[in-house]
């Protein structure tokens, strides 16, 4: 049973436009989302986070929108660059924090000049 | 070294084999973690390490799999009788500890294990 949707699988994006990625939950005990970026041949490496306090976060070009009733979360980067093309994890924990992290299945994204 | 290490970055073994795939964390961090990612697919977790002792290993597929941190710094996860099913790329991440919670993962760039 796959606990964190995600959507789409790839996506593809003009330089300077948005790029947005769904991710939906069903366990309503999850309380941290973060988001991992990652580069082939590389380790993931954490984005941006949120908790379900707050409907939105904003850091940069990157704002994660959370729906708590709708158990849905996003995130939107901003005048997408090249330097964005990556594959970006959505994910989702019990307790706050990164003890036990239920991963997405990724989204890759690519970024055209 | 200022980051997650694993050695070796890649192992490739026969069928049957035993493994061990090695995770040096990040110097003052008590939290380690082990994850498998198969082609396509997001990190799964494995186990978490609070120091010395697993906090959870639940995500550890069969009896096949063991993970020891004896000094509650550098851990070792072991593979016994490999099967072709266990090729991925196995990640190592820690964290330090914040107030109740865990912070960020820091991962390393993974031990990529093929078992023809």
């Amino acid at each position: 049973q796959q606990q964190v949707k995600q959507s789409p699988q790839s996506l593809i994006v003009q330089k300077g436009g948005i790029s947005i990625i769904n991710c939906a939950y069903e366990n309503t005990a999850f309380d941290y989302f973060p988001w991992y970026q990652q580069f082939p041949g590389k380790g993931p490496a954490l984005l941006i986070a949120i908790r379900p306090d707050v409907s939105e976060k904003k850091e940069g070009r990157f704002t994660i929108s959370f729906n708590k009733s709708a158990k849905q979360f996003s995130l939107h980067i901003m005048d997408s660059q090249p330097g964005d093309s990556a594959t970006y994890f959505c994910a989702a924990s019990i307790g706050g924090g990164s003890e036990k992290l239920v991963f997405g299945k990724g989204t890759k994204l690519t970024v055209n000049p | 070294g200022a980051g997650v290490s694993q050695t070796p970055s890649n192992k490739v073994t026969e069928k049957g084999k035993y493994v061990e795939l090695r995770c040096d964390p990040i110097s003052g961090h008590t939290a380690l973690y082990w994850y498998r990612q198969s082609l396509g697919q997001g990190p799964e977790f494995l186990i978490y390490f609070q120091g010395t002792g697993a906090a959870d290993d639940s995500g550890l597929p069969n009896d096949r799999f063991f993970a020891v941190r004896p000094e509650g710094s550098v851990s070792t996860l072991k593979i016994q009788r490999t099967e072709r099913g266990d090729s991925a790329v196995y990640l190592c991440a820690s964290s330090s500890i914040a107030g109740a919670n865990t912070g960020e993962l820091f991962f390393g760039e993974g031990s990529r294990l093929t078992v023809l």
